[in-house]
């Protein structure tokens, strides 16, 4: 079937420790991208790919990084630099690559980051 | 930039009422409102959108509508099921950048 997986679903951190999601999709998506979800806040952006090699800052970057070397790849780490990390984060593909946020995104169904 | 704000944050209705789920937005240049669903464990699936140049949008129990004017947008869900039962989001997209409402938990009672 064709989709995004993410993984793992539960994650469990030390403070002052990186941790990094898995994002792979097989929907021969050019765009992707990783949300942030706390309660009462909707999705945040975090970062974006449009293409292999290439990727962009969201709304809230800080304490994050990414990279994109491959197209159904997109990593997500989060750093000890990040202050408050204990999220749900979310994982998205786009097939149109003409904007970081243009057409249907189609999400994963999220890795839940607890930090201890 | 832009501002979307959703409400309400929790609606209660009984099985067969309608639900009604409202969104403001704050920039005038936004031209697409798509609508997500989220399931319990779930990411959350597009389930309607509409384009500024339409005021309205159904698909089948589901219908947006659109006031450019007063910059806001509702999502209309009719004969309502408990498989409904969900958390809502808006989203306004201005220059490419698509923003999130803070999303409705939807409760579907039998």
């Amino acid at each position: 079937d064709g989709g995004i997986t993410q993984s793992p679903k539960y994650l469990f951190r030390k403070e002052g420790q990186n941790v990094t999601l898995s994002c792979e999709q097989n929907l021969n998506h050019d765009a992707m991208y990783w949300y942030r979800q706390d309660p009462g806040q909707g999705l945040r952006l975090i970062y974006y790919s449009q293409i292999v090699n290439d990727f962009q800052k969201g709304d809230i970057a800080e304490g994050y990084s990414v990279s994109r070397e491959k197209k159904e790849s997109f990593p997500l780490t989060v750093t000890s630099a990040q202050k408050n990390p204990t999220a749900f984060y979310l994982c998205a593909s786009s097939g149109l690559a003409g904007g970081p946020y243009t057409g249907e995104l189609f999400f994963g169904e999220g890795s839940r980051l607890t930090v201890l | 930039g832009e501002n979307v704000e959703q409400h309400p944050s929790t609606l209660s209705v009984q099985e067969g009422d309608s639900a009604v789920i409202k969104c403001t937005y704050s920039d005038s240049a936004s031209n697409y409102f798509p609508w997500y669903k989220q399931e319990l464990g779930k990411g959350p699936q597009l389930i309607i959108d509409i384009r500024s140049n339409v005021g309205e949008k159904k698909d089948q129990r589901i219908a947006v509508t659109l006031n450019k004017t007063a910059k806001h947008f509702s999502l209309h869900i009719t004969e309502t099921q408990p498989e409904d039962s969900a958390v809502y989001f808006c989203a306004a997209r201005s220059f490419q950048k698509l923003v999130f409402g803070t999303g409705t938990r939807l409760l579907v009672s039998p």
